[in-house]
């Protein structure tokens, strides 16, 4: 069966900090990666996604992921962060040819302080 | 900007009694998904939805629960008899292929279980 792990439940970061929240999962087959970010009081709103080709994917709001195969991992980076990034972090995988079900990690929180 | 819309935003129920919970996909998806977050845990795939039948299902989809897309544009989740357990944020998602794509989520529906 197919699951994803993130490493942290809550992050707290100072303004101009480094971010780096990890995601593994675990699946035999090919699969599809995503990041979701939901802002408080709003929807799930997609960050990045990798289905194939380049392992590092850039996303929207100046984030990126690496994929590792080897690694069975999906980390999500930023290098420079501000607090309106201040949200809830979900990792998920669809695995290729399964039909559209995702799974998520428990996601991560994110506070950022000014 | 096209968005998935879910109503309503919060609904308490009393145990036992029956709860549909309404979403609007996104208008040329073709599929569509409920998943539950319970409060302090991972978000969770219930159901997925093709072509007028149930493609997939969880484990936690039992005779309790039921979809529907009455009318060509609302997209509905029915619990029959909540129990306490039911209490969760429900999600509904769209999107327009089941592969190499991504999936539109709405707000969610708070749903409480008394």
């Amino acid at each position: 069966a197919q699951s994803v792990s993130q490493h942290n439940h809550h992050v707290i970061l100072s303004e101009a900090a480094s971010l780096e929240l990890g995601c593994n999962y675990s699946y035999g087959g090919t699969v599809n990666l995503f990041w979701y970010v939901q802002y408080p009081g709003q929807h799930l709103q997609l960050l990045l996604k990798y289905f194939s080709g380049d392992p590092l994917v850039k996303g929207i709001k100046g984030f990126e992921a690496e994929f590792i195969k080897s690694k069975f991992s999906f980390n999500l980076r930023k290098p420079s962060v501000q607090w309106s990034d201040t949200a809830e972090y979900f990792c998920a995988v669809n695995a290729q040819g399964q039909g559209g079900k995702l799974i998520f990690g428990q996601g991560t929180e994110l506070s950022v302080k000014p | 900007e096209p968005e998935v819309t879910q109503t309503p935003s919060h609904q308490v129920t009393q145990m036992g009694q029956e709860v549909i919970l309404r979403c609007v996909p996104i208008s040329n998806h073709l599929y569509f998904y409920w998943y539950r977050q319970i409060l302090g845990q991972k978000v969770e795939f219930l159901v997925s939805f093709y072509n007028n039948e149930i493609s997939e299902k969880s484990e936690i989809f039992d005779d309790q629960f039921s979809v529907e897309r009455p009318d060509g544009s609302n997209f509905t989740l029915k619990i029959r008899s909540t129990k306490l357990e039911d209490s969760a944020m429900y999600f509904c998602a769209s999107s327009y292929d089941r592969t190499n794509t991504e999936a539109f989520f709405g707000q969610g529906t708070r749903l409480t279980v008394v």
